[in-house]
Formats: structure tokens, sequence, C-alpha cells
């Protein structure tokens, strides 16, 4: 199973600004199955893109996933107070999954 | 909308094997995924394996050591860890599908003497 590099480790930024995770994998994930999952302090992760491209339930529209193969990108357009947090890229496209190390997104 | 829940001790011995349960409800276990998924105390998220009707698939680095079985009667699954060390301390979490919709809340469980 593809091995997730996540970049970078940790984003500084004010509220308002625009913020660009980075997830490359190291062999092409088939399907596109790749997800996004938000952790805040003390809370279970939650899902807010899925399939690359795909917002979850509930997930603002301010999320938006792109990306194919490799290399795969979550942005978020305008951040808000509750967006700073920990955000994790995750591949299922093959049958053993596997988590990114993780993007700290943190008050600039 | 399902919901889950983990259950079992939040402490084991080193060398015991560690027994978990996720409690289903809103929905019966079905044709879902069902994963178990760890977060050691301040670290990154660790997918161990899930059953999938009735069959299994393993993190390669922990295939030795875990088994994930279901009792579709009482709507549980649930996760057996074998030969425990300190760094299998850590929060474990259940989780439906192969994207992870629905999480419980995670357990604590702490190996420790």
């Amino acid at each position: 199973e593809p091995v997730l590099t996540q970049s970078p480790g940790t984003l500084s930024l004010s509220p308002g600004e625009r913020a660009t995770l980075s997830c490359r994998a190291s062999q092409s994930v088939p399907g596109n199955f790749l997800a996004w999952y938000q952790q805040t302090p003390g809370e279970a992760p939650r899902l807010l893109i899925y399939a690359a491209s795909v917002r979850a339930t509930g997930t603002p529209d301010r999320f938006s996933g792109s990306g194919s193969g490799t290399d795969f990108t979550l942005t978020i357009s305008s951040l808000e107070p509750e967006d700073f947090a920990v955000y994790y890229c995750q591949q299922y496209g093959y049958s053993s999954f596997t988590f990114g190390p993780g993007t700290k997104v943190d008050i600039k | 909308q399902f919901r889950l829940q983990e259950s079992g001790p939040g402490l084991v011995t080193p060398s015991e094997t560690l027994t978990l349960t996720c409690t289903i409800s809103g929905g019966p276990i079905g044709d879902n995924y069902w994963n178990w998924i760890r977060q050691p105390p301040g670290k990154g998220l660790e997918w161990l394996g899930f059953v999938y009707r009735g069959a299994t698939i393993y993190s390669p680095s922990l295939q030795s050591r875990v088994t994930i079985s279901v009792d579709a009667s009482k709507n549980q699954f649930y996760l057996h860890l074998t030969s425990v060390t300190a760094a299998d301390t850590a929060v474990y979490y259940c989780a439906r599908e192969s994207a992870f919709t629905s999480w419980g809340q995670g357990i604590l469980v702490t190996v420790s003497s």
C-alpha cells in the first residue's frame, strides 16, 4: 500500500486567509479513493472530503478537494476560527488503508 | 444515522491481550466496512484493520497480533490485540466504511504494569 506524505507539517495562517494542504502518495491511488479528515483536540476525526473531491455531508463549501493519481490537495478558501485543527489524508484505494502524518493549521 | 461506541478496559498489563468492543446503533452491521484505528498520545492516526462481510484485512505492520471479529446478533464488532507493550498505548477508535464516515468517541487504553 502507498505511503502518504503531507506538507507542510505546520501551516501558520490568520483567519480569512486561504489554506492549501498537500498529500502525496508513493504510488497512484486507484479510483482517486482519497479522503481528508479534520481533528480538533480531544475529538474524533471528522470526514471532510472523500473520493478526492466530494464533500461529505455537512462539510462547508469553503473546503474543497482536488487532485488525482499521486498528488492531492485540500483547500480552505477562507479560514474560520473553527478551522484551526489538524488535517489528515487517507487512502482507501488499496485493500490496506493508510493515513498521512497530518498537517496542523494553527493561528499566526 | 449510525452511532458507534467503544468499550473495554482502560488499562492493560504488558504481554496481555487487549480486547475492545464497538457497539453500533442506528442501523444493522449489514454490508459495511467496520474498522479499528488508533492514535498514540500526541501522534497521528494508524489504521489497524477492517471486517467486511466476514472477511478481514489488517495492517501489515500489526497483522501477526490483530484479530477483528463481528457478532451481528449483538450489532457489535471487536478488536483483539495480543502481546501488548507500552507502544500500544493509544486512543482506539472504531469507524464505519472505507472513507470513515462515522467514528466512535474513542477510548484511551494504557498499557502498563
